[in-house]
């Protein structure tokens, strides 16, 4: 079914650091995927989309990555800074309605510096 | 920058309590949706709104869930009879289909905590 889910809940990182943030998903005909931040006490944020016919994509600082193959994504984000502490979630439109995000468990980024 | 707003930031109220949470979403988008956040856990979709109408809803969103566009600019939320499980964060979004659907803009969210 639609899925998606993350592999680590927790990352720490030193600012200055590359932080990369991993997920998971099942459904081989999904064909597009989004990464949202979430600050605490704040609603979700649009960083950066993909799309399957790319492996790659670049937006400020970060990059995210799409493994077809193993159905993983990954969000990476260059020269971490402790304004990037936050909860990062993967998340993808229905297949049946392009409206409704499916979101992952999340990863807690703690940037310390 | 535009942004959708929500209001209360806060609500508390009794169990079997009606509650109304209200969304202005971003004043040229067409799609309106909710969502909401238990404590510690992922976002879950609620409800999407196009045309006046619900275009897609959740398991979650029965049939103590309502939503309702009363005016040009507020998009609500009601839970008829609250219950404790109802205690979450309630996120309200909007998208522009000239941009994409998936790139919904969020607002702050409502704490509902149910007493």
């Amino acid at each position: 079914g639609e899925s998606v889910g993350l592999h680590l809940p927790t990352l720490s990182v030193q600012e200055g650091d590359n932080s990369i943030i991993n997920c998971a998903y099942s459904n081989s005909a999904s064909d597009y995927f989004i990464w949202y931040k979430q600050e605490s006490g704040k609603g979700p944020q649009f960083i950066i989309d993909i799309r399957s016919n790319m492996d790659k994509r670049q937006g400020q600082r970060v990059t995210v990555l799409l493994n077809k193959t193993v159905k993983h994504l990954s969000l990476q984000i260059a020269a971490t800074q402790p304004g990037d502490s936050a909860v990062y979630f993967c998340a993808e439109p229905g297949i049946t309605s392009y409206g409704k995000l499916t979101f992952g468990q999340g990863t807690i980024l703690t940037v310390h510096p | 920058e535009p942004e959708v707003t929500q209001t209360p930031s806060h609500q508390v109220t009794q169990m079997g309590q009606e509650v109304i949470l209200h969304c202005v979403p971003i004043s040229n988008h067409l799609y309106f949706y909710w969502y909401r956040q238990i404590l510690g856990q992922k976002v879950e979709f609620l409800v999407s709104f196009y045309n006046n109408e619900i275009s897609e809803k959740s398991e979650i969103f029965d049939d103590q869930f309502s939503v309702e566009r009363p005016d040009g600019s507020n998009f609500t939320l009601k839970i008829r009879s609250t219950k404790l499980e109802d205690s979450a964060m309630y996120f309200c979004a909007s998208s522009d289909p000239g941009i994409g659907f998936a790139e919904a803009f969020f607002g702050q969210g409502t704490r509902l905590t149910v007493v």
